[in-house]
C-alpha cells in the first residue's frame, strides 16, 4: 500500500531564515506531487505541483520554491521566511490525472 | 489510530437528485471537521465545522456536525453537472506532541448524469 510522509511536523523559524521541507512518497511509481498551504478556517491553496521528477510548475508567485530530486521526493523550500509563510503545509501525491489526491499528515510552520 | 471514513466511496445520480454524502471519524483532540470538493488539482473549500448542530449553507449545498456521534453529513440539493467531483472530509486534531494534523477521508467521488 502507498504512504505519504513529510516531516518535520512542527516548525518554529525566525524572519530570514531558511526553510527546507521535505515529502516521501512509498509504494507507487512516478506519482504527480502537490504542495498546499492551508490557511486558518480556509481551504488548500496549491502552491507547487510536479509531474515527474525535475518538472515543476507553480501556481501563485511567492517567496517558496520546490524541487523533485527523486521521483518520490518533493521538497519545498525557500531562501528567507517571511512571516506571512506560517501555515499549515500539507504534501499530496496522485496517480497520473486522477482527481483522487491523498494528503500527508501536515507540517505546521511559524515564522516568529 | 486516527481515521476519517467517508461513505459511500462512489455515487452516481442524475441532476435533479438529492445527495448526502456521509463522513465518520475518530480523531485525537478533535478540533474542526473542513469539507472540500474536489475536481482537477486543487480541493475547494466548502464548510468548516466546529460546533454540533449548526447547519453550514451555501446555495444548495449544507452540512451539519454531530460531535457526540463523531459523524458530518454534506447534503446537495437539486444536483447539477457541475457537482460531479470528489468531496473530501477532513478532520484536525491534534496529536499527543500538540502539533495539529488534518487527517483526510479518503472522498466520495459523485457522479451527476444529465
Amino acid at each position: 500500500s502507498q504512504t505519504i510522509h513529510q516531516w518535520p511536523a512542527t516548525l518554529v523559524q525566525p524572519v530570514g531564515s531558511p526553510l527546507s521541507l521535505e515529502c516521501t512518497v512509498e509504494g507507487t511509481s512516478n506519482p504527480n506531487l502537490y504542495w498546499y498551504r492551508q490557511a486558518a478556517g480556509r481551504g488548500l491553496q496549491l502552491l507547487f505541483y510536479s509531474v515527474g521528477i525535475g518538472q515543476i510548475s507553480s501556481e501563485v508567485p511567492q517567496n517558496l520554491s520546490a524541487s523533485r530530486p527523486q521521483d518520490r521526493q518533493f521538497i519545498l523550500s525557500s531562501k528567507k521566511l517571511l512571516l506571512s509563510d506560517s501555515g499549515f503545509y500539507l504534501c499530496a501525491w496522485s496517480e497520473g490525472q486522477s482527481y483522487e489526491q491523498y494528503f500527508g499528515p501536515g507540517t505546521r510552520l511559524t515564522v516568529t | 489510530e486516527d481515521k476519517v471514513v467517508q461513505s459511500p466511496l462512489s455515487l452516481v445520480v442524475h441532476e435533479g437528485d438529492t445527495v448526502t454524502l456521509n463522513c465518520s471519524y475518530e480523531v485525537t483532540n478533535f478540533r474542526s471537521l473542513l469539507w472540500y470538493k474536489q475536481e482537477k488539482k486543487a480541493p475547494t473549500f466548502l464548510f468548516m465545522l466546529t460546533s454540533s448542530g449548526i447547519e453550514k449553507k451555501s446555495g444548495r449545498l449544507s452540512s451539519i456536525l454531530d460531535k457526540k456521534e463523531l459523524f458530518s453529513i454534506l447534503n446537495i440539493t437539486a444536483t447539477q453537472t457541475g457537482d460531479s467531483a470528489v468531496y473530501l472530509c477532513a478532520v484536525k486534531g491534534l496529536t499527543q506532541g500538540g502539533s495539529e494534523k488534518l487527517v483526510f477521508g479518503k472522498g466520495t467521488k459523485l457522479t451527476v448524469n444529465p
